[in-house]
């Protein structure tokens, strides 16, 4: 099968400038996950989303970061504006949901952004 | 390319030997443990997983145990190859909810 599908692999922008990361996941999995994974660090919860409503974005910094999946499929995360300490490779993960609610998650390749 | 982690904890084996690399997780209370393999400029991938019911699992050349009375959880990785450098982490499951909580991650070096 198909993995989870990001774009763009790498994006640089300046301090200030807005920025849209695009995921696909697996077909069929409900369940999607951004991440944000600083250098040296594990990957951080930004959201998650089931099907096409958010379950937690406790963590998301809504005054500058949004995140929407309208049909329930693929998703897009914004930036605007970016801030330094955004430079980061922002992962897309999906799980499928079943009756049995352990289900491993599968990982995108990352957008790689740099904020100068 | 770009190091996933250049400031993480680092296991040096060589190459044929058996690695270990541990995990120490924080809540009592979380009920299923995931095990990712990250290579450098690569997304985190599936490697094994157990649940709280379970003391260890085996895949292919890989183990993982589960000591809930410490809260600790390690990967075996038998006949070290080269391929198997990259950064590995675990990852624990917030009980009733499908939120993963990721671990600080090691970074295994095998040497030739």
């Amino acid at each position: 099968e198909a993995g989870v599908a990001q774009s763009p692999r790498y994006k640089i922008i300046e301090k200030r400038q807005s920025v849209a990361f695009w995921c696909n996941p697996i077909s069929g999995h409900a369940t999607l996950y951004w991440y944000q994974q600083i250098l040296g660090q594990g990957p951080k919860l930004l959201i998650q989303f089931q099907n096409n409503g958010v379950v937690d974005d406790s963590q998301l910094p809504k005054d500058r970061f949004s995140a929407e999946r309208l049909k329930g499929v693929d998703s897009t995360l914004k930036i605007q504006p970016a801030k330094l300490e955004d430079s980061a490779v922002y992962l897309c993960a999906s799980s499928s949901l079943t009756g049995h609610s352990n289900q491993p998650q599968h990982f995108g390749d990352g957008t790689r952004l740099s904020i100068l | 390319g770009e190091s996933v982690g250049l400031h993480l904890p680092t296991l040096s084996v060589q190459e044929g030997d058996n690695s270990i690399i541990n995990c120490a997780y924080s809540n009592s209370a979380s009920d299923y443990f995931i095990w990712y393999k990250q290579e450098s400029g690569k997304g985190p991938q599936f490697i094994i997983d157990i649940r709280s019911n379970m003391d260890k699992r085996q895949g292919q050349r890989v183990t993982v145990l589960l000591n809930k009375t410490v809260k600790h959880l390690s990967l075996q990785i038998a006949a070290t190859q080269p391929g198997d450098s990259a950064v590995y982490f675990c990852a624990e499951k917030d009980p009733g909810t499908y939120k993963y909580i990721f671990g600080t991650g090691t970074r295994l070096k095998v040497l030739a």
